[in-house]
Formats: C-alpha cells, sequence, structure tokens
C-alpha cells in the first residue's frame, strides 16, 4: 500500500508570492490533516478536512487555507509569503480521523523556503 | 507556558544504553499519549499510543504514563545506532484528529 505523498518535495518562494501544496492520502484514507514544523515552534495543527469539509482549525492566519476533493487528496495555499512562513509543511492521513487511538500516517514533507 | 514541553536535547548515549525521553503537559482534559519517530528528511512515524496511566511495552520500547503529574515517557532499552532520530510526544484530548506536539527530543546513539 502506499504511503502518504506530499509534492512538490522542496519550494523557494520569494515575500508577496502565494504557495500551493497538495497531499495524496493513503487510498481508503479520508481524513487529511496539515501541519507546519519549524525549528522555533516546533510542530503544529494547521487544519483538518473529511469528505471536503473543514472539520479542525488551528491557530494560523487566514493567509492559511486548505481544501479536499472528493478522492481525499487535499492542498493547502498560502497567500503573501511572509518569511516565517518558512519551514516543513506535513500531511497526515487516517481513516476517518474519529478518534485518537487511529493512527495518522505522515507524509515526507513540503520544505519551503521564502526569501 | 506550552500545553507540552518536551527538553530538545540533543541527547548523545552510547550504544546499549537505556534512553529516557520525557514530556510534561497541562491540561488534565488530555487523553491519548502517543510517541512519534522522526528520521532526518522524513515525517515522523508513529511509535507508540497509551491512553491510560501505566505502562505499554512494544519490543525495546516501553511507553509510560502519569496522569497525576501530567507526565508522560518513552524508555528505549538497549539502545542502537539506528534509534538516532528526534522523538516527539504528541498528546491530544480526543475526538477528531488534533494532535499536540511537544518540541522533540534529538536522539545519538554512537556505537
Amino acid at each position: 500500500k502506499a504511503g502518504v505523498t506530499q509534492t512538490p518535495r522542496y519550494l523557494i518562494k520569494t515575500r508577496g508570492q502565494q504557495v500551493t501544496l497538495s497531499c495524496s492520502p493513503i487510498s481508503g484514507h479520508r481524513s487529511v490533516s496539515w501541519y507546519q514544523q519549524t525549528p522555533g515552534q516546533g510542530l503544529q495543527f494547521l487544519f483538518e478536512y473529511f469528505s471536503e469539509t473543514q472539520r479542525n482549525k488551528g491557530n494560523f492566519p487566514g493567509r492559511f487555507s486548505g481544501r479536499q476533493f472528493s478522492n481525499s487528496r487535499s492542498e493547502m495555499n498560502v497567500s503573501t509569503l511572509e518569511l516565517g512562513d518558512s519551514a516543513l509543511y506535513l500531511c497526515a492521513s487516517s481513516h476517518t480521523g474519529q478518534g485518537a487511538q487511529e493512527t495518522q500516517y505522515f507524509g515526507p514533507g513540503t520544505r519551503l523556503l521564502v526569501l | 507556558q506550552k500545553e507540552v514541553e518536551q527538553d530538545p536535547g540533543p541527547l548523545s548515549v552510547p550504544e546499549g544504553a537505556i534512553v529516557s525521553l520525557n514530556c510534561t503537559y497541562s491540561n488534565s482534559a488530555f487523553q491519548y499519549f502517543m510517541w512519534y519517530r522522526q528520521y532526518s528528511r522524513k515525517g515522523p512515524e508513529l511509535l507508540m499510543y497509551t491512553y491510560s496511566s501505566g505502562n505499554k511495552e512494544d519490543g525495546r520500547f516501553t511507553a509510560q504514563v502519569d496522569k497525576s503529574s501530567k507526565y508522560i515517557s518513552l524508555f528505549i532499552r538497549d539502545s542502537q545506532p539506528s534509534d538516532s532520530a528526534t522523538y516527539l510526544c504528541a498528546i491530544t484530548s480526543g475526538g477528531y484528529n488534533k494532535l499536540i506536539f511537544g518540541a522533540g527530543t534529538r536522539l545519538a546513539v554512537h556505537p
């Protein structure tokens, strides 16, 4: 069974630009969560999608948005990039996302550098 | 105060040593406790999951939860160089997926 895939793996953007990251969950998984990982703040929850609906949201500004398609693939978008948005963006999938005992499987991440 | 505190290390030990990794948390509503391992340039992978206070063992790994002290630990016996990675504790109050992670402890096991 293929794991969670994320594209692109690396990205360089400049301040003020916008970026779209993609995540394909494990086949059969319908819940997709996004996390931001930085050396200073660690791993922080961005949002979670299930059946094309955002079900949960972390404490990030509105510049961070996402969506999920009918095939469970998800994208996240960051508009008006700031230097502080440089981070590893991780996507995780699980079957339904209901219940903490359901294992979340993480992808390798997209490393974004904002210059 | 962060909801989950974890010493970032780094922690360097010789091969074969017993490693102890710890986290403290502030909210007694947290019920589910996990340990993830993250190798360089990879996403985190789930190592252990526990719900109640007490110990849970899986091979060389033992997870311990003390809800009265809001303290969770991961012990690695007979540590190997392949255990060199960052270990992250993660906590959730249940319901939908929203994990709160510790800062992660970087572990190096040298031969």
